[in-house]
């Protein structure tokens, strides 16, 4: 089946650093990509649909200065949260669709705590 | 507005059967997917219906009334490690831009 890998599993990091979070397709080509941020026992919520070679779409509430997304090819989507705080610590997960609606298919997952 | 219901916990007994039941209330349609998720991790694809019926993969099934704004998600011989949450998702639009429920925390005991 495909495979979505995600780049670190875990970070921890000092408050107003910035984390890069990689999402990579590994044998498809992923027209769709979206981020998720999960906060303990909380569903997904939706912060981005990331389409490649086009800007994000972010969703209502979620700062796209803060949290910069870039799809620059089919196989890779990165995050990147800047100027991270304590309260951006969760658990951020990506998914990547070839463009059917039943294949969306999630990343492992990456931990972010913000010391 | 947008809405997904499902309950928050359910418990059963390995080698039973355990239907989660999800309730939705939004302004598109093109969907529904059920997600497992173990703890820690992230979700698993278990299955998307579009259209009214039951679909069978196994052990598990997905049903779905669009007229009702209902699925439900049917477990048979449970094993321990089904426990897990159990995420039930629309797919609103074409673009794949889900609304999620909260989840279903499913306990199996022995």
């Amino acid at each position: 089946g495909a495979v979505v890998s995600q780049h670190p599993s875990r970070v921890i990091c000092k408050s107003g650093t910035s984390v890069k979070i990689e999402c990579r397709s590994l044998d498809f080509q992923a027209t769709t990509m979206f981020w998720y941020r999960q906060f303990p026992k909380q569903s997904l919520m939706l912060m981005a649909t990331s389409n490649e070679g086009s800007k994000a779409t972010y969703e209502q509430g979620v700062e796209k200065d803060k949290f910069l997304i870039n799809h620059a090819s089919l196989t890779l989507s990165t995050l990147t949260v800047t100027s991270a705080h304590p309260e951006d610590s969760s658990f951020y997960i990506c998914s990547a669709s070839p463009g059917s609606p039943d294949t969306q298919y999630f990343g492992p997952g990456t931990r972010l705590t913000v010391l | 507005g947008q809405n997904i219901d499902q309950p928050t916990e359910m418990t059963a007994t390995e080698g039973a059967i355990v239907q989660i039941n999800c309730t939705y209330q939004t302004s598109g349609f093109n969907g529904l997917f059920w997600y497992q998720q173990h703890a820690g991790e992230a979700p698993t694809f278990l299955s998307y219906n579009v259209l009214d019926g039951l679909e069978e993969k196994g052990r598990f099934s997905s049903f779905l009334s669009r007229s009702k704004g209902y699925s439900y998600l049917l477990l048979k011989e449970l094993q321990m490690k089904d426990s897990a949450s159990y995420l039930c998702a629309v797919n609103r639009e074409s673009n794949y831009q889900l609304i999620w429920g909260a989840g279903t925390k499913l306990i199996i005991k022995p």
